[in-house]
C-alpha cells in the first residue's frame, strides 16, 4: 500500500526556534501534499494544501509566513514552522494523494512541543 | 455549509458485540467518502472509498456503506485490537472535510 514517512516524529525545542517537518511519499508520486492540525480529541484541522511545483493554498487563519510549505518535488513537502512560540505546540500530520480522486495517505505525525 | 456529523463520540462495546459507527454529511458535490482508523499518537490509516450511494466495501469485521446523506461502518464480532478513533472524510472538489471521529473501545 501507500506509504507515507514523516520525520521528525517528535521535536522539543525553546520558543523562537524554527523546526522544519519532512513528509515524504516512498512508494508514489503525490501529486498533492496536504498539511493538518490536530488538537487531543478532535479532527484533523487542515492547515494548507500544496501541489508539485506550486506555491501551497493555505486555509482562512493560517498564517502563510508563520507555517512555510515547500513542495520541491513529486516525493517530498517540509513544513517550517517559524519563530515557534508555545501555542504552536501540537500534532502536525501530512498526508499525500496521487492524481484524481485518490485517497489522502498519512504519516504517522509529528509531536511538536514548544518550551 | 458542508458539514461532516460522527456520531456516537465514543462508543464501547464488549468483544465480540457488533456495532455500527455513523457518519451523515451534508456536501455538495461529493467526490468520495473515506474511511479511516486513527491509533492514538499515530497518523490515520486508510480503510475504505465509497463513491456512490449503494456502495459497500468489506475488510476482515469492517464493513462500509453509503447512501445519499450518510455512511455506516458496521463492525462484527469486534476485537480488543479494533479500538481505535475511526474518522470519515468527504472529498469535495480535491479537498477533505473530516468528521470528528467516533473513539471506539471494544472490552476483552
Amino acid at each position: 500500500g501507500a506509504v507515507v514517512s514523516q520525520h521528525p516524529s517528535r521535536v522539543i525545542c525553546k520558543s523562537g526556534t524554527s523546526v522544519k517537518i519532512e513528509c515524504r511519499s516512498l512508494d508514489f508520486q503525490a501529486t498533492t501534499m496536504f498539511w493538518y492540525r490536530q488538537f487531543p480529541k478532535q479532527s484533523l484541522m487542515l492547515m494548507a494544501t500544496s501541489n508539485e511545483g506550486s506555491k501551497a493554498t493555505y486555509e482562512q487563519g493560517v498564517e502563510k509566513d508563520k507555517f512555510l510549505i515547500n513542495h520541491a518535488s513529486l516525493t517530498l513537502s517540509t513544513l517550517t514552522v517559524t519563530s515557534a512560540h508555545p501555542e504552536d505546540s501540537s500534532f502536525y500530520i501530512c498526508s499525500a494523494s496521487g492524481r484524481g480522486n485518490q485517497p489522502q495517505h498519512f504519516g504517522d505525525g509529528t509531536r511538536l512541543s514548544i518550551l | 455549509e458542508d458539514q461532516v456529523t460522527q456520531s456516537p463520540e465514543a462508543l464501547r462495546l464488549q468483544e465480540g458485540e457488533s456495532s455500527s459507527l455513523n457518519c451523515s454529511y451534508t456536501v455538495s458535490g461529493l467526490r468520495g467518502l473515506f474511511w479511516y482508523r486513527q491509533d492514538p499518537g499515530k497518523g490515520p490509516e486508510f480503510l475504505f472509498t465509497l463513491y456512490s450511494a449503494g456502495e459497500e466495501k468489506e475488510k476482515e469485521r469492517l464493513k462500509a456503506t453509503l447512501t445519499k446523506k450518510e455512511s455506516f461502518l458496521h463492525i462484527t464480532a469486534p476485537k480488543p485490537e479494533d479500538s481505535a478513533t475511526y474518522l470519515c472524510a468527504v472529498n469535495r472538489n480535491n479537498d477533505m472535510r473530516f468528521g470528528a471521529g467516533t473513539r471506539l473501545t471494544v472490552k476483552p
